[in-house]
C-alpha cells in the first residue's frame, strides 16, 4: 500500500498569516494514465471531511481561493495564503492512484 | 444537492455482526462508484471498501478482508456494509462516501458510530 506522510502534525498559526502542510508519498503518485491523484480534505471539529483540492491543484467548487495545492511525484503541499478562524480543523491528504486509497495521518491546524 | 445518510451503527459485542446502510439522494446513484471510509475515535481516516456501479467489482482493505462485504441496491439508492466477526479495533465512525470517478471522493455522509465492546 502507498504510505502517505504529512508534516507537521500540529500547526499553530496566527490569524491572517500563511500556513503550509506537506504530504509525502512512499511511491510516485503518477498513474499509468499520466495523471496524479492527490487530494486534500478539511475536517472541521465535529464535521465530516470536505474535499478542498483534487488532482494536486484543482479547487473544488466553493473552496476559497486562499487554498492552493502544488507538487508532483511524491511531494505535495497545501497552502493557505491567509488563515481565517473557519480554517481550524484537521487536514488530510489522500492518494487515489492505487487501491486501497490511503490517507495521511492528518495535520491539526489551530489558531495561536 | 448530494445527500448521503448512514444508519445501522450501534454497540455490538466482539465477534458479533452489524449491517450498515447508506441512503443516497440528489444524484444518479447507479452511475457512481461508492466507498466506505472509517475513523476511529480521535484518529485519522481509513478507507474500508469500494464498489462499482453494478456491484460486480468490489474491494476491501486487507484488515477487513473476509469479514466485511460491501454491496448496493441501485433500485433503492442504497449502499451497504455487512460487518461480521467484529473486533474492538473496528470501533469507528463509518462514513458513506461518493467516488468522483476520477480516483478521488467528493461527498461524505455524517457517519454512523460502531462500537465493538463487551
Amino acid at each position: 500500500d502507498f504510505v502517505m506522510t504529512q508534516s507537521p502534525l500540529s500547526l499553530p498559526v496566527t490569524l491572517g498569516q500563511p500556513a503550509s502542510i506537506s504530504c509525502r508519498s512512499s511511491q510516485s503518485l503518477v498513474h499509468s494514465d499520466g495523471n496524479t491523484y492527490l487530494s486534500w480534505f478539511q475536517q472541521r471539529p465535529g464535521q465530516s471531511p470536505r474535499r478542498l483540492i483534487y488532482q494536486i491543484s484543482n479547487r473544488d467548487s466553493g473552496v476559497p481561493d486562499r487554498f492552493s495545492g502544488s507538487g508532483s511525484g511524491t511531494e505535495f503541499t497545501l497552502k493557505i495564503s491567509r488563515v481565517e478562524a473557519e480554517d481550524v480543523g484537521v487536514y488530510y491528504c489522500m492518494q487515489g492512484t492505487q487501491w486501497p486509497y490511503t490517507f495521511g495521518q492528518g495535520t491539526k491546524l489551530e489558531i495561536k | 444537492e448530494v445527500q448521503l445518510v448512514e444508519s445501522g451503527g450501534g454497540l455490538v459485542q466482539p465477534g458479533g455482526s452489524l449491517r450498515l446502510s447508506c441512503a443516497a439522494s440528489g444524484f444518479t446513484f447507479s452511475k457512481y462508484w461508492m466507498n466506505w471510509v472509517r475513523q476511529a475515535p480521535g484518529k485519522g481516516l481509513e478507507w474500508v471498501a469500494i464498489i462499482n456501479q453494478d456491484g460486480g467489482d468490489r474491494h476491501c482493505v486487507a484488515s477487513v478482508e473476509g469479514r466485511f462485504t460491501v454491496s448496493r441496491d441501485n433500485a433503492k439508492n442504497s449502499l451497504y456494509l455487512q460487518m461480521n466477526s467484529l473486533r474492538a479495533e473496528d470501533t469507528a465512525v463509518y462514513f458513506c462516501v461518493r467516488d468522483d470517478g476520477h480516483h478521488s471522493v467528493d461527498s461524505w455522509g455524517p457517519g454512523t458510530l460502531v462500537t465493538v465492546s463487551s
